[in-house]
């Protein structure tokens, strides 16, 4: 069973502030993802990477860093963090087969005040 | 570009009523498409795969269908359950991108 896990699970942060989201995958797949869900949006791509080292742009990267450590390892940087970047976080990995699944973890919600 | 609509952003139904979810697509690619669920505080988690070769996929009771004249795909489910309550996307796989683009969601509720 593919596993996904996130870290924290909830963060509160003040305007300004310096966030780092975890993302862990223990499936050995190459591709890893950091959405963003809002109400009325859906889930939105902010940043991806094919293996450790790489990185590559989403459609809502604004603000948004991200840097891919390991094969297992993904991690999410708000350095500044707004009260625009309050949302649902996901990470998710996959396999690099045209057809194959994303695997999502159980989320991070943070709230910039 | 290429991009998915989910206009229905609630669905309440009674047990056992027929469910349909409808999802209009655009893309000039050759698109695969899905259907995923999201349970109550959990991540989304894949329901069905439809390719335009097969038209059709189903599982856990539900069937997912795809008109390539009108350019959409639905979901639909027979007859519902409590448990089927969740937020369900629809999203889109153009061949050659491993970038999956989704609907907005449908949050469906059903009442005992």
């Amino acid at each position: 069973e593919a596993a996904v896990t996130q870290s924290p699970r909830n963060k509160v942060t003040v305007t300004g502030g310096n966030v780092t989201l975890s993302c862990r995958q223990t499936n050995s797949h190459n591709y890893m993802y950091w959405y963003r869900q809002d109400t009325g949006h859906g889930l939105r791509l902010i940043h991806y990477s094919y293996g450790a080292g790489n990185l590559q742009i989403g459609d809502v990267p604004d603000g948004y860093k991200a840097t891919r450590t390991t094969q297992e390892d993904f991690f999410l940087l708000l350095e500044l963090a707004s009260p625009s970047q309050t949302s649902l976080y996901f990470c998710a990995s996959s396999a690099p087969g045209y057809q194959d699944t994303q695997y999502f973890g159980p989320g991070t919600r943070l709230l910039v005040l | 570009g290429d991009s998915v609509i989910q206009m229905q952003g609630q669905v309440t139904l009674s047990e056992n009523d027929f469910l349909f979810i409808n999802c209009t697509y655009s893309t000039t690619g050759y698109p695969t498409l899905f259907w995923y669920v999201q349970y109550s505080g959990e991540g989304p988690q894949l329901l069905l795969q439809v390719t335009t070769a097969n038209n059709k996929g189903s599982s856990r009771g539900f069937e997912a269908t795809y008109d390539k004249g009108t350019t959409s795909f639905h979901l639909q489910k027979t007859s519902v359950q409590e448990i089927d309550s969740a937020v369900y996307y629809c999203a889109m796989r153009v061949s050659g991108s491993w970038q999956l683009i989704f609907g907005s969601g449908t949050q469906l509720t059903v009442m005992p």
